[in-house]
């Protein structure tokens, strides 16, 4: 069974320009989470998708933005990029939503911001 | 009391040695607490998680103890191995959102 599938593995941008990120789930897997990886703050939640709609968001401004499509696939844009967005940026699939739920990962798209 | 607190920060242990990670938590709705195990240039990967109805789980050489009254869980690497040398999370969610709450990881270094 594939597992989850992010693309591009690396991007980079300048600053003020937008990014977008694809990530195909697990086959049947129908929640989608994205997640920020740096080495400062760590691992923190982006968004959570399932079923086309938005059920959770981190505390992340308006500039990260997600959405999902019916084959479950997601894809998250970051707009008026900052130096700041240079992260590693993972996408983890489940199942179903709700809590409990094992979350497995991509490898993760690798953004760097010039 | 949303965070999760993760010791020690690195970990250096002998080939055949175990290897201890500690976790702490505040918030007494987290009812959901995995470890993932991450190597570089991939991403995390689901290793073993609990429950807070148990107190101990068991896969393989991993073993999580976990603590309800003390708000702590570990993981435990029995007979370690140089191909446990990765960076370790502990995290915790509850129900009702598949949002993970990470701690600040754990260099695990297996020297042979």
């Amino acid at each position: 069974k594939a597992g989850v599938t992010q693309t591009p593995r690396y991007l980079i941008k300048t600053r003020g320009q937008q990014v977008t990120l694809s990530c195909s789930p697990i086959s049947g897997h129908r929640s989608v989470s994205w997640y920020q990886q740096t080495p400062g703050q760590g691992l923190q939640f982006l968004f959570e998708y399932f079923s086309e709609t938005q059920r959770n968001k981190g505390n992340f401004p308006g500039r990260f933005s997600g959405r999902q499509f019916s084959n479950s696939r997601s894809e998250m844009n970051v707009s008026t990029l900052e130096l700041g967005d240079s992260a590693l940026y993972l996408c983890a699939s489940s199942l179903f939503a709700g809590g409990n739920q094992p979350q497995h990962f991509g490898d993760g798209t690798r953004l760097s911001i010039l | 009391q949303q965070q999760v607190k993760q010791s020690p920060q690195s970990l250096i242990v002998q080939k055949g040695g175990i290897s201890i990670i500690n976790c702490a938590y505040e918030n007494t709705a987290f009812d959901y607490f995995p470890w993932y195990q991450q190597f570089p240039g991939k991403g995390p990967a689901l290793l073993i998680a609990i429950r807070p109805d148990v107190s101990e789980k068991k896969e393989g050489r991993f073993t999580i103890s976990f603590n309800k009254s003390a708000k702590q869980f570990s993981l435990h690497i029995m007979d370690s191995q140089p191909g446990d040398s990765a960076t370790y999370f502990c995290a915790a969610s509850h129900q009702g959102a598949q949002k993970l709450v990470f701690g600040q990881g754990t260099r695990l270094t297996i020297n042979p």
